[in-house]
């Protein structure tokens, strides 16, 4: 089955630097990908809709300067947080959807666990 | 705008008894997509089911049956004889329909029912 894969599973940075976060559909294309963020014991809270070739979109109260997303590609979206700070700690996951199907469930990855000291 | 609601957030169950995790959403879109997904401590999210807004047929896999009620907006989960192995956080989302074939809606989701099963 389709399966989406997030690298790194887990990053601990330092406050202040940079944290890049990929998201890669390993079987399909997905010209639309979302990346979602998880407070420990909160819900999934949209932040981005990142889209193949063109701007991304975000979701309001998300700063586009500071969750910078690049979708390069039908398979790989990427997600860097800029200049990382203890709030931002969080547990990260993107989703995406073969665009080769007519309307087909959503596929997660496993997420990725990013502490900021 | 698209809400989902999910009262219940901790439910504790002894093994072998029945559950059923509630969810209502909110919406104006006519056609739209509601989920179940499982969230165990590992965090990955695993999907268990998709129902369109015009399919209100209920449906049962296995131990797991969900009642899609378009009149009361609900689209509840019941687990049956549950399992340890069903402690785990459970997410009910809604996704409006993509305007196109190929394309994607973001979902929307629930905060979440725990579900602890003891033995």
């Amino acid at each position: 089955g389709a399966v989406v894969s997030q690298h790194p599973s887990r990053v601990i940075c330092k406050s202040g630097t940079s944290v890049k976060i990929e998201c890669r559909s390993l079987d399909f294309q997905a010209t639309t990908m979302f990346w979602y963020r998880q407070f420990p014991k909160q819900s999934l809270m949209l932040m981005a809709t990142s889209n193949e070739g063109s701007k991304a979109t975000y979701e309001q109260g998300v700063e586009k300067d500071k969750f910078l997303i690049n979708h390069a590609s039908l398979t790989l979206s990427t997600l860097t947080v800029t200049s990382a700070h203890p709030e931002d700690s969080s547990f990260y996951i993107c989703s995406a959807r073969d665009s080769g199907r007519g309307v087909g469930k959503q596929f997660f990855g496993p997420g990725t666990r990013l502490t900021v000291l | 705008a698209q809400k989902v609601t999910q009262a219940q957030t901790e439910i504790s169950v002894v093994e072998k008894e029945d559950v059923t995790l509630d969810c209502v959403y909110e919406t104006r879109d006519t056609t739209y997509y509601l989920f179940w997904y499982k969230q165990p401590p590992s965090g990955e999210l695993v999907f268990l089911i998709r129902r369109n807004s015009f399919d209100e047929q209920n449906e049962i896999s296995g131990r797991y049956s969900w009642n899609f009620q378009k009149s009361t907006s609900s689209f509840n989960f019941t687990i049956t004889a549950s399992q340890v192995v069903d402690s785990a956080v459970y997410f009910c989302a809604l996704s409006e329909a993509p305007l196109r074939t190929g394309t994607a809606s973001k979902l929307t989701f629930g905060t979440g029912t725990r579900l602890q099963v003891t033995l």
